[in-house]
Order: C-alpha cells, then structure tokens, then sequence
C-alpha cells in the first residue's frame, strides 16, 4: 500500500463544467503522475510532478491542467469537461525508497461526462 | 517512442493449470524496465512482478515468473498453479532507464482479459 487516495471515486458531470480530482499521499514521495485509462489503450500518462510547484506535460494532457502546492497533493483540473474525457483517471507515485522507478497507483476515479 | 503490444486481448487458464501472457515491446533503448501489472475488477492496479533490462536472470515472485528476451523485445508472464484470485486484466509495462522529464513515464499495452476456470 503506497499510500495513495484519490477522491472523488466516481463523478457524474455534465458538458462543459469544471471537474477537479484529487490525489492524496501521505508518505512524502517526490514524483506523482495522472494516468487516464480507456478500452483498448492500457494507460496513457495526462501530467506528471516532480516536486511542489514543478510539473510537466504527458501524451494526452491537451485539455487537462494540473497543480501541486503541497506534496502530499496533485490535482488534476478538466477546465471545461467533454464527453471524450468520460474516463478511469488514475494518480500514481514513485519513490526510491519502494525501489527505484517502479510504479504505485491509487485507486482509481471513474468520471463520466454527459 | 517506445510502444508495448499484447497480442492476446483474451485468455483462459484451467484453475491450477499454468498460462503464459505474452508481451512484445519497441525500443531503442539499452536500459529500461519492464513490468507487469494486474487489475482485478475492483479497478486497482497492482504491481505484479518487475525486470531490470540489465539482468540477465529472469524475475520470479512466488507463482508469476518471467521470460525476458531482450534481443527479441519479448517478456511473457507465467502465472503457475493458477487461482480464482488470478482473474484480472493484465498490463504489459514499459519504462525507460533515463531518469529525466517524460522518460520517467511508464508504456503500457492495451491488456490481456485472464478468465481462470473452476
């Protein structure tokens, strides 16, 4: 258990209007990461942070932006939700201390955008 | 850009039998990590077994092993004795050894679905 919550679990939005998710870790870890997961495409990397204050872009960020003021927090922003973000939203970490470049995922949210 | 392909979207396993997931994987790299990860139906994604390119020896944990084939970009899962519990859909992962911006990132497959029969 890597220590990882993601809230909300599940969320229903409509078109249009800002969503936010939220990744919680509460065992310091320096690097966190926003995965998306959709049928037939594995996992695909939104945004990554590699400390408070620093982030970067994935394969899919275009229409997504995130924050890490604090970090035990990563939240990732829909600025204005579209059905083709109706997806599995996962929050990751890694840390040397689990052992190098290796991979924890929180629990998942499912949003669906109508 | 690396890409991770898993050939088989669908696979069954006799309860206690031994099943074998197969996973191919482009890159250019000489360094890297592999892993696989398992997510039952309750969603979460678990690590399952992880191999360091550098190492010849294949990683094992308990009942899942691997075959990793470096020069044929090949890493195949073995799940033995297989359980109820093994029923999930597996993840094939890719990452790179570099430790700077995207590489950091892990390649995933688009998944194989294991269904164990009783």
């Amino acid at each position: 258990d890597a220590g990882i919550t993601q809230s909300p679990r599940h969320k229903v939005t409509e078109t249009g209007t800002p969503v936010t998710l939220r990744c919680h870790q509460t065992e310091n870890h320096r690097y966190m990461y926003w995965y998306r997961q959709d049928p037939g495409h594995g996992l695909r990397l939104i945004h990554y942070s590699y400390g408070v204050k620093d982030t970067d872009k994935g394969e899919v960020s275009d229409g997504y932006s995130v924050s890490r003021s604090k970090t035990e927090d990563f939240l990732l922003t829909l600025e204005s939700a579209t059905s083709s973000q109706t997806s599995v939203y996962f929050c990751a970490i890694s840390d040397s201390k689990m052992g190098v470049n290796t991979q924890y995922f929180g629990p998942g949210t499912r949003l669906t955008v109508l | 850009a690396q890409t991770v392909t898993q050939s088989q979207p669908e696979m069954s396993v006799q309860e206690a039998e031994t099943v074998t997931l197969s996973c191919t994987y482009d890159t250019s790299e000489s360094d890297y990590y592999l892993f696989w990860y398992k997510q039952p139906p309750s969603r979460q994604m678990i690590l399952v077994i992880r191999q360091e390119a550098y190492k010849q020896q294949n990683a094992t944990e308990n009942r899942f092993s691997v075959n990793f084939q470096k020069a044929a970009k090949s890493f195949s899962l073995k799940i033995s004795d297989s359980q109820l519990g093994d029923a999930a859909m597996y993840f094939c992962a890719y990452r790179s050894a570099l430790n700077s911006g995207s590489a950091r990132q892990l390649t995933f497959g688009s998944g194989t679905q294991l269904t164990v029969l009783p």
